[in-house]
């Protein structure tokens, strides 16, 4: 059974650039959640998607943005980085009708902004 | 708006110690509440849940009980091992189908020492 998997595993930007981060899901599931977790703090809600339509956002601006395909795997885009971007973008799944309210996570991607 | 306090730390334990990690919450319905944990350069995995008051979820040995009365979910060890060295999120989530967004604490670094 597969997990969570997320690519890359690192990279490295430089203010100003776009980075796109791409993710699949737990095998069965059908909704994907982005978190940002910076360095020494607890992860932070960026948005979720369910039939390749956000369905719910946290508290980012508009420079973050994703998309979900229809074999539910998902994408984040970051434009305009800043140096504040500088984190680890964990992508989470779950299976919404049938299901439970785990949410399963993948390992991660660092993204250093330079 | 719904949060997640946990115990400052970092905790530090001899092989064997006794383990409490607090946690308590504040939500606006009543959520399912989790323990994950995050090894050193990894990303999220579950260690226990529970989705109601009074549950215990459990886990490697591992406990937490669902306290209602006290908003609280406080993770319990009776021995750890050096091995349980890791950072632990304490987490909710209200589920209303389709709106799973999860509300970490900060995290508690707990290092085990031989």
């Amino acid at each position: 059974d597969a997990g969570v998997t997320q690519s890359p595993t690192h990279l490295i930007k430089t203010r100003g650039q776009q980075v796109t981060l791409r993710c699949s899901p737990k095998s069965g599931h059908d909704t994907v959640s982005w978190y940002q977790q910076a360095l020494g703090q607890g992860p932070q809600f960026i948005f979720q998607y369910y039939e390749e339509e956000e369905r719910q956002r946290g508290n980012f601006p508009d420079r973050f943005s994703g998309h979900q395909f229809p074999n539910y795997s998902s994408e984040l885009n970051v434009n305009a980085l800043l140096l504040g971007d500088s984190a680890l973008y964990l992508c989470a799944s779950t299976l919404v009708i049938g299901g439970t309210d785990t949410q399963y996570f993948g390992p991660g991607t660092r993204l250093t902004v330079l | 708006g719904d949060s997640v306090t946990q115990m400052e730390g970092p905790v530090t334990l001899s092989e064997e110690a006794f383990l409490t990690i607090n946690c308590t919450y504040t939500a606006t319905g009543y959520p399912s509440l989790f323990w994950y944990v995050q090894y050193p350069g990894e990303g999220l995995q579950l260690l226990l849940k529970a989705t109601k008051a009074d549950d215990k979820g459990s886990n490697k040995g591992f406990e937490a009980t669902y306290r209602k009365e006290t908003t609280s979910f406080h993770l319990e060890k009776g021995s750890v091992q050096v091995s349980d060295s890791a950072v632990y999120f304490c987490a909710l989530v209200i589920s209303n189908f389709g709106n799973e967004k999860l509300t970490f604490g900060t995290g508690t670094r707990l290092t085990i020492i031989p």
